[in-house]
């Protein structure tokens, strides 16, 4: 049982590009979610998806795009990389009953 | 709004020195309330629920309703408790109109020294 899965765990990207982080959870959770860590500033939600074909925005939603074709799949998509985007990214999930959220192991991202 | 403050950004103790790790919330309802931590490049973890009111790695917190407080406890805290801990609140599940969305506070670094 692999919980949440996170790919990549590093990336350096250039101002301007663009890249996919990757989230997969095996466990049939409904609810899955995207938050950035930034130091001192805690855990702020980016989008998040009560189930498949449903996304909605969270806190801060600018400049990234997510997809849920599928209850296991849950991709963030960055279209173009800027400085602010820099960041440790976290997916989570949680079941329809459980409030308690499993999360991936985080992907962090540079841009420069 | 839902808000969740953790007014210390670093707490430092001695092995052995109870700890408290203070939260305040702002919710109109009735909340659930959570602690996550976050050990050295580990990923978040579900550390207790306030409705299962139950004691892991010997923390505690009351959900104190009157003072909005959700304060994690531990009578004597061991050097491998050093991590961060975050603090969160989930809103109105979907069947009363929410989302299950949880909103943290911004984190405790705590050390604890030998």
């Amino acid at each position: 049982n692999a919980g949440v899965t996170q790919t990549p765990k590093f990336r350096i990207l250039k101002i301007g590009q663009s890249m996919t982080l990757q989230c997969a959870q095996d466990m049939n959770h409904n609810y899955m979610y995207w938050y950035r860590q930034d130091p001192g500033m805690g855990l702020k939600l980016i989008y998040y998806s009560v189930g498949a074909g449903i996304t909605d925005k969270g806190e801060v939603p600018n400049g990234y795009n997510v997809s849920r074709s599928t209850t296991e799949d849950f991709p963030l998509r960055l279209e173009l990389a800027a400085p602010s985007q820099t960041s440790v990214y976290f997916c989570a999930s949680a079941g329809q009953a459980d409030y308690g959220y499993t999360f991936g192991s985080g992907t962090r991202l540079t841009v420069v | 709004a839902q808000r969740v403050t953790q007014p210390e950004k670093l707490l430092s103790v001695f092995k052995g020195a109870p700890v408290e790790l203070k939260c305040n919330y702002s919710y109109s309802g009735s909340p659930e309330l959570f602690w996550y931590v976050q050990y050295s490049r580990q990923r978040l973890q579900l550390l207790l629920r306030h409705i299962s009111r139950e004691s892991i790695k010997g923390f505690t917190a009351d959900l104190n309703k009157g003072e909005t407080s959700f304060h994690l406890k531990k009578p004597f805290a061991q050097e491998e408790d050093s991590a961060m801990y975050y603090c969160a609140l989930s809103g109105p599940t979907i069947t009363q109109g929410g989302s299950e969305k949880l909103v943290f506070g911004k984190g405790t670094k705590l050390t604890v020294n030998p």
